[in-house]
This record gives C-alpha cells, structure tokens and sequence, in this order.
C-alpha cells in the first residue's frame, strides 16, 4: 500500500505552547487528508476533512481556531495545536486519500502530551 | 443518524477461529472497512467489502450483506499477534468514514 509519514511521532510540551504535527504522503498525491484524534481506549474521532489548496472542513465541536489545519500541497499536511492545555493531550492520527481512490492510508501517529 | 456497532471485547484461544461483528447504518454507502490497530498504534488496513459476500485473504476473511447492514471480520488460526483492537468502519455517500468503537481481542495460550 501507499505510504504516509506522520512527524512527530511523540511530543511533550508545555501548556500554552503550539506543536505542529506534518503528514506526508510519500509516493501519491493526497488530493484529501483527514485527521483524527483517539483518547485511550475510544474510537477515532474525525477532527477535520481538508483537500489541497482549499480551507479544511471542520467537524461540529472542534475548534478552528485552536486546531490550524494546512494542505498547502499534494503531499503535505499540517495541524498546529495552539495554546495547547493538558486537556487536549491525545493520540493524533492523519490519513491521506488520493483522487478517485476509496481507500485512505493512515499515518504512525502523534501521540501528544501537555504538561 | 449513522452508527456503527461491534463488540467491545473478545477473548480467543491461540489456534482458534473468532469472528467479529459489526452492523451498520450510514447515509448511503461505499464500502465497508476493517482495521487492525494494536495498543499505541496507527490502525492498518485489513480489508474492503462493497459487494455481498465472502472476501478471504490469508488467515483473514471479510463478509458484508448489505441488505442486513452487516459485516464480520473472521480470524483464523489465530496468532498472539493478532491480539489487537479492530475497527469497523462504513463509508458514506460523501466518502467519509464512520467509525465503530473498536473490538478489544484477547488470544489467551
């Protein structure tokens, strides 16, 4: 299958600090990246729908202004958690979807920490 | 709405056969997926169903009936490793996935 790379795989940081998570597809072009976030023992829960080169989609409940999705590129992804607080310590995951393709591949993961 | 269950836990003996539910409600359909992801993990694609009935590949098999709204994944010869938690996931209309909770397997000795 293809191959997504998700960077950071770990990041501990200080409360009110912004961490930038990149998601990569390394040998297709993701025209859709998707991110999610999974508390422990739950299931994913779809943060944001972003195409390239258009503003994400947000989900109902999830902040905008506080999780910053950019698809500037085919093969890039970001998400910034600004002013993060030990609340949104969680295990962050993207997946990238290529044109006309069902099949979304994911990335390792971002397992953030707040302290 | 749109929903999706399955069990939360199984528990399995190494060796054996297990098979996982999962039933179905999206807004219109696409497919039907299941993940494997072990604790800590990213999940990792199993297989794909959007016609009824049986896919198999290797050790595991996938069946949909999409009159039922039902899908389960079927283990065999199961592997230490292959305790895990697996996710069911239904596609919708718009092509956005709808995920299930999980199912926790356990294979015991």
């Amino acid at each position: 299958g293809a191959v997504v790379s998700q960077h950071p795989s770990r990041v501990i940081c200080k409360s009110g600090t912004s961490v930038k998570i990149e998601c990569r597809s390394l040998d297709f072009q993701a025209t859709t990246m998707f991110w999610y976030r999974q508390f422990p023992k739950q299931s994913l829960m779809l943060m944001a729908t972003s195409n390239e080169g258009s503003k994400a989609t947000y989900e109902q409940g999830v902040e905008k202004d506080k999780f910053l999705i950019n698809h500037a590129s085919l093969t890039l992804s970001t998400l910034t958690v600004t002013s993060a607080h030990p609340e949104d310590s969680s295990f962050y995951i993207c997946s990238a979807r290529g044109g006309g393709e069902t099949e979304a591949f994911f990335g390792q993961g971002t397992r953030l920490t707040v302290v | 709405g749109q929903n999706i269950d399955q069990p939360t836990e199984m528990t399995a003996t190494e060796g054996a056969i297990v098979q996982i539910n999962c039933t179905y409600q999206t807004s219109g359909f696409n497919g039907l997926f299941w993940y494997q992801q072990h604790a800590g993990e990213a999940p990792t694609f199993l297989s794909y169903n959007v016609l009824d009935g049986l896919e198999e590949k290797g050790r595991f098999s996938s069946f949909l009936s999409r009159s039922k709204g039902y899908s389960y994944l079927l283990l065999k010869e199961l592997q230490m490793k292959d305790s895990a938690s697996y996710l069911c996931a239904g596609m919708d209309s718009n092509y956005q996935l709808i995920w299930g909770a999980g199912t926790k397997l356990i294979i015991k000795p």
